[in-house]
């Protein structure tokens, strides 16, 4: 079945720039959708932003002038880069499939997720 | 953005018992309202699509109704592995937004 894995760096400085890849494995990268959500020490869930098969991208406008997320099919992986980072960006950083009906629809619902990788902001 | 409220925060429960958990959102969102597990350190998992669809291979004591503004997530007879936070999510447009959660405790 298909797994999601994103290793992570885990501790980055402040100021500097987040980077986070998300492997696919066990299906295909292609005909869905790709998110990243993250969620602080202790705290609920912020969806960041998803990227489809093609490139597209819809992004969370909270971190739109911070965020870059894309794709590489042939590599069956999608990537995350967040800059200009202070501790509030510290979280567990999710991948997931985003079962979008389309790229505009509202009919959306992620199925998988990896298993979350804790990034901490600090000097 | 649409702001998603859930109702309790926390509750406390036993084993067998119905549980009903409720999300209101600051607009209407049609029927644009999934519904996520998650413990203590794993990643969430999909419980309810489109307000009442059941995901592949989740119990049928798990429910969803709603539609609108008003949604409800209903557990019949609470076991053991339910003892988890519950996050609504609303997909009517983007930002895409959660719920706070709802930890459900023993």
């Amino acid at each position: 079945q298909v797994q999601l894995q994103e290793p992570g760096p885990g501790l980055v400085k402040p100021s500097e720039t987040l980077s986070l890849t998300c492997i696919v494995s066990g299906g295909s990268i292609n005909l869905y959708y790709w998110s990243w959500i993250r969620q602080p020490p202790g705290k609920g869930l912020e969806w960041i932003g998803y990227i489809s098969d093609s490139g597209n991208t819809n992004y969370n406008p909270s971190l739109k002038s911070r965020v870059t997320i894309s794709i590489d099919t042939s590599k069956a992986h999608f990537s995350l880069r967040l800059s200009s980072v202070t501790a509030a960006d510290t979280a567990v950083y999710y991948c997931a499939r985003d079962r979008g009906y389309s790229f505009e629809s509202p009919y959306r619902y992620f199925d998988i997720w990896g298993r979350g990788t804790l990034v901490t902001v600090s000097s | 953005d649409i702001q998603m409220t859930q109702s309790p925060s926390s509750l406390s429960a036993s084993v067998g018992d119905r549980v009903t958990i409720s999300c209101r959102a600051s607009q209407s969102i049609s029927n644009y309202l999934n519904w996520y597990q998650q413990k203590p350190g794993k990643a969430p998992n999909l419980l309810i699509y489109a307000a009442s669809s059941l995901q592949s291979g989740v119990p049928s004591r798990f429910g969803g109704s709603g539609s609108g503004t008003d949604f409800t997530l209903t557990i019949n007879s609470l076991q053991p592995e339910d003892f988890a936070t519950y996050y609504c999510q609303q997909t009517y447009s983007t930002p895409l937004t959660f719920g706070g959660g709802t930890k459900v405790e023993i």
